[in-house]
């Protein structure tokens, strides 16, 4: 399973653009970059999943450069909501674990 | 809703007792996952069901007992624990063998151990 490293936390403004980067520098070829939101005292909420390039939902961009050893996870125009636990986690279908990191922080102010 | 249901939301039990937390999956997924969170601590995976069967066992102390009768059911037996056991108990499932390995979380049990 690849290990991740994403920082800590992360500080931000309503209406600012947060982007957080991952790094997995022992990705395997079949595996895919996956993020994951967390609110205090929920479970985890599936944002974006992608495997190259980049990969844009209605609730952010997952952008992956063609060595795939790092990603970064891009949230535009954050709201007060948008505070919350983000993990970033690596693998496989057949082999998923879901092994969450630490996570990043992100807090997000008035 | 996310189709993954967990009972109860909130448990309080001494270290005497015996208790079941449940998790129910409406997704037709074939893993399922029950994970502790302490306090301002990242999430710890404690055993993982693939087709019924456990593939994962993270070294969790056998006062945690897990049971999956089916795909779309889980169970935490416990027994005996400790104050430190105190947490958020989660299950997630998923649907392996798919390209997409989005998971679903349930709510959670707090759970209170005195």
């Amino acid at each position: 399973l690849a290990k991740t490293t994403q920082p800590i936390s992360m500080d931000s403004y309503e209406g600012q653009e947060v982007n957080i980067t991952c790094s997995h520098n022992n990705i395997a070829t079949n595996d895919y970059i996956t993020w994951y939101q967390q609110f205090p005292s929920q479970g985890p909420r599936f944002i974006i999943q992608g495997y190259k390039t980049k990969v844009t939902n209605e609730v952010a961009s997952l952008f992956i450069p063609a060595d795939r050893k790092s990603s970064t996870l891009s949230l535009p125009r954050v709201s007060l909501s948008d505070t919350a636990v983000y993990y970033c986690l690596v693998g496989v279908s057949n082999d998923y674990k879901l092994s969450f990191g630490a996570g990043t922080t992100v807090t997000v102010r008035a | 809703e996310t189709g993954v249901t967990q009972t109860p939301r909130h448990l309080v039990m001494g270290m005497t007792n015996k208790k079941s937390l449940k998790c129910e999956q409406h997704l037709g997924h074939n893993a399922m996952y029950w994970y502790k969170q302490s306090a301002k601590k990242p999430l710890e995976l404690m055993f993982v069901y693939n087709f019924k069967e456990q593939t994962e066992n993270n070294s969790v102390p056998s006062r945690f007992s897990p049971e999956c009768p089916n795909s779309s059911h889980l169970f935490l037996h416990l027994h005996t624990l400790q104050p430190e056991d105190s947490a958020l108990y989660l299950c997630a499932s998923s649907q392996l063998l798919t390209e997409n390995t989005e998971a679903f979380f349930g709510q959670g049990t707090r759970l209170t151990v005195v």
